[in-house]
């Protein structure tokens, strides 16, 4: 139990593109989804809580309008980085809530050239 | 500010031995624990979690411990394999609250 995807797996995209990932809770219903970043052999950075129903909240030095969060279902979280460069280049992971536990996504690689 | 962090960044160990893990926190309030573990390339996966309200809990080959009086907090994996190797990262938080996480630890099954 407490399984959650991420769809695309991994992603390559032209400077200036947007790009959709998504977060799904498979066999739990969360109110509350997470959206990490990590650079390489660093710790998770939390970016935003996402809530259903209700706007996003953003950790401070996080652009809002650059990481669009769209909680849309009790098993759908979407994260939209628009414009994307290459500097937003990392690697994304989303977390849902289950009770007082985090479970989290396998993760996307997204690359912006 | 609040943090929570590990001692070592990196252990090895050999292949069947026990493995400790250390973490410390700085938030005395903070009355929920987790220890998560992640492949490379992968996202974090649940191992153990622990309340304040204890000093221990078991499960399959791994031990979590909690220390209140100087927040300590460490994970033990008994009897190592290969496929432990990965970083482990202990984070407080829990319910409604943000996650910290530690720095983390990688983790080096040698054979």
């Amino acid at each position: 139990g407490a399984v959650v995807s991420q769809h695309p797996s991994r992603v390559i995209c032209k400077s200036g593109t947007s790009v959709k990932i998504e977060c799904r809770s498979l066999d739990f219903q969360a109110t509350t989804m997470f959206w990490y970043r990590q650079f390489p052999k660093k710790s998770l950075m939390l970016m935003a809580t996402s809530n259903e129903g209700s706007k996003a909240t953003y950790e401070q030095g996080v652009e809002k309008d650059k990481f669009l969060i769209n909680h849309a279902s009790l098993t759908l979280s979407t994260l939209t980085v628009t414009s994307a460069h290459p500097e937003d280049s990392s690697f994304y992971i989303c977390s849902a809530q289950n009770g007082e536990t985090q479970y989290f996504g396998p993760g996307t690689r997204l690359l912006v050239l | 500010g609040e943090s929570v962090g590990l001692h070592l960044p990196t252990l090895s160990v050999q292949e069947g031995d026990n493995s400790i893990i250390n973490c410390a926190y700085s938030n005395s309030a903070s009355d929920y624990f987790i220890w998560y573990k992640q492949e490379s390339g992968k996202g974090p996966q649940f191992i153990i979690d622990i309340r304040s309200n204890m000093d221990k809990r078991q499960g399959q080959r791994v031990t979590v411990l909690l220390n209140k009086t100087v927040k300590h907090l460490s994970l033990q994996i008994a009897a190592t394999q290969p496929g432990d190797s990965a970083v482990y990262f202990c984070a407080e938080g829990g319910g409604a609250q943000k996650l910290v996480f530690g720095q983390g630890t990688r983790l080096t099954i040698n054979p």
